[in-house]
């Protein structure tokens, strides 16, 4: 079974909307969940990453991300999407003993004006 | 300069052909890992270190081969590369468990098997 699964592949938003990017996770995976972002011809790089402390985590360039349990879902939010947001977006989860991250397959972001 | 430096950032091959990735570091970090990214398959790990004598196998080491020379240094080879493994490479560092650090990536190498 896959450790995180991203729905949709694709999603377009027009400028000044709302960004949701939808990510749930595998109950058998320890609770450290990850979104990276990736801007084209570009490595990835974090985004932000819940480790138990709080369940609603802050990112950079105004992310957010909420934890919950009982929907095993790690939702990326936005309130107000920005041209420079576009990009792909990965949820990741810590897998192998806490060694290594299980990537999902990616949400690419299109913004509209 | 970039922390985390992938030579070739693009390599065209055939068949057959041996070819080597190399990434190297200026973050002092001593897990270094290789990932793979397919469209609409995500980021696949092919191999980690957590130090120059430790060396693990990810997901998907068949084909691949690595060599960790120091700790900035971290080769991926593909001994005899085939066509499937055209892709996208990322080395990556990391300075902690993953739990507590996180992944800094380099800016990919593009590899086309003919």
């Amino acid at each position: 079974a896959q450790s995180v699964t991203q729905l949709g592949s694709h999603v377009s938003v027009s400028e000044g909307a709302l960004v949701l990017l939808r990510c749930n996770y595998s109950s058998s995976v320890p609770p450290y969940l990850f979104w990276y972002v990736q801007y084209p011809n570009q490595g990835l790089q974090l985004l932000l990453k819940y480790t138990s402390a709080a369940t609603l985590v802050k990112g950079i360039n105004g992310f957010e991300a909420e934890f919950k349990k009982s929907e095993t879902s790690f939702h990326l939010t936005k309130p107000s999407a920005h041209m420079s947001d576009a990009a792909e977006y990965f949820c990741a989860a810590l897998t192998g003993g806490g060694n290594k991250l299980t990537f999902g397959t990616g949400t690419q972001l299109k913004v509209e004006l | 300069d970039a922390d985390v430096t992938q030579t070739p950032r693009n390599r065209i091959t055939k068949t057959g052909k041996r070819i080597m990735l190399e990434c190297s570091q200026t973050k002092g970090h001593d897990r270094m890992y290789w990932y793979r990214q397919d469209p609409g398959l995500g980021l696949r790990l092919i191999y980690y270190s957590f130090d120059v004598k430790d060396i693990n196998k990810g997901e998907i080491s068949d084909g691949y081969s690595v060599s960790r020379q120091a700790q900035a240094k971290f080769s991926l080879s593909l001994e005899s590369a085939i066509p499937n493994q055209t892709a996208l490479y990322f080395c990556a560092t990391s300075d902690a468990p993953l739990n507590t650090g996180e992944l800094f990536f380099g800016e990919g190498s593009r590899l086309t098997v003919l």
